[in-house]
């Protein structure tokens, strides 16, 4: 089972570059999200979506644009990089069920120059 | 945004010492708790998912209890091991909507032989 898939796991940006974030799944899980981790901070939320179509904003959702055209797919977009978005981001994974598990991709790290 | 704190902030222990740590959360917004391992350079890995006041769960060395009440969650490992080193993060689910997951900022265990 290949699970929560993302894509690169290492990035080096100069300032004002865009670059996806690709996460893919293969589980057929409604609810899919970006998170950033960045030291001495719990993982924060940036963008998620509950479905194919729809998008809302976590957290921390400025600099960032996701879609959700299909159930399998939630790229994450950097619209211009800055510094400040130098982090790790994980991309994640879950259905409804209230006790069902979060499922973390292995993460991107991501540098901005 | 609710606060969930976790203590200590990092652990340092010899091999076959038991350890315990603390996840506290507001009571009154809880829907469920997640415990996750997760080691630098992969993916979070899910331990428990807890929902139930009382509720105690056990995978091999590490089990985890539930105060729903006075809000707070214990993770216990049992004679740790050096392949238990990592950071343990929990999780607050505060209502069925996907979006109100809130990570507490860890525990950093490092187990020395």
């Amino acid at each position: 089972n290949a699970g929560v898939t993302q894509t690169p796991k290492f990035q080096v940006l100069k300032t004002g570059q865009s670059m996806t974030l690709q996460c893919a799944q293969d589980m057929n899980h409604e609810y899919m999200s970006w998170y950033r981790q960045d030291p001495g901070m719990g993982l924060r939320l940036i963008h998620y979506s509950v479905g194919a179509g729809i998008t809302d904003q976590g957290e921390v959702p400025n600099g960032y644009n996701v879609s959700r055209s299909t159930t399998e797919d939630f790229p994450l977009r950097l619209l211009s990089a800055a510094p400040s978005q130098t982090s790790v981001y994980f991309c994640a994974s879950t259905s409804r069920d209230r006790g069902n598990t979060i499922y973390f991709g292995e993460g991107s790290w991501l540098t901005v120059v | 945004i609710l606060n969930v704190e976790q203590s200590p902030q990092s652990l340092h222990v010899q091999e076959g010492d038991s350890t315990n740590f603390t996840c506290s959360f507001p009571s009154s917004n809880f829907y469920a708790l997640h415990w996750y391992r997760w080691e630098t350079a992969k993916s979070p890995e899910a331990l428990f998912v807890m929902t139930l006041n009382g509720d105690e769960k056990k995978k091999g060395r590490i089990s985890a209890t539930l105060n729903t009440k006075e809000g707070y969650s214990y993770l216990y490992i049992k004679g740790s091991q050096p392949e238990d080193s990592a950071t343990y993060l929990c999780a607050l689910r505060s209502d069925s909507g996907y979006s109100t997951l809130t990570f507490g900022k860890g525990t950093m265990l490092l187990v020395s032989p």
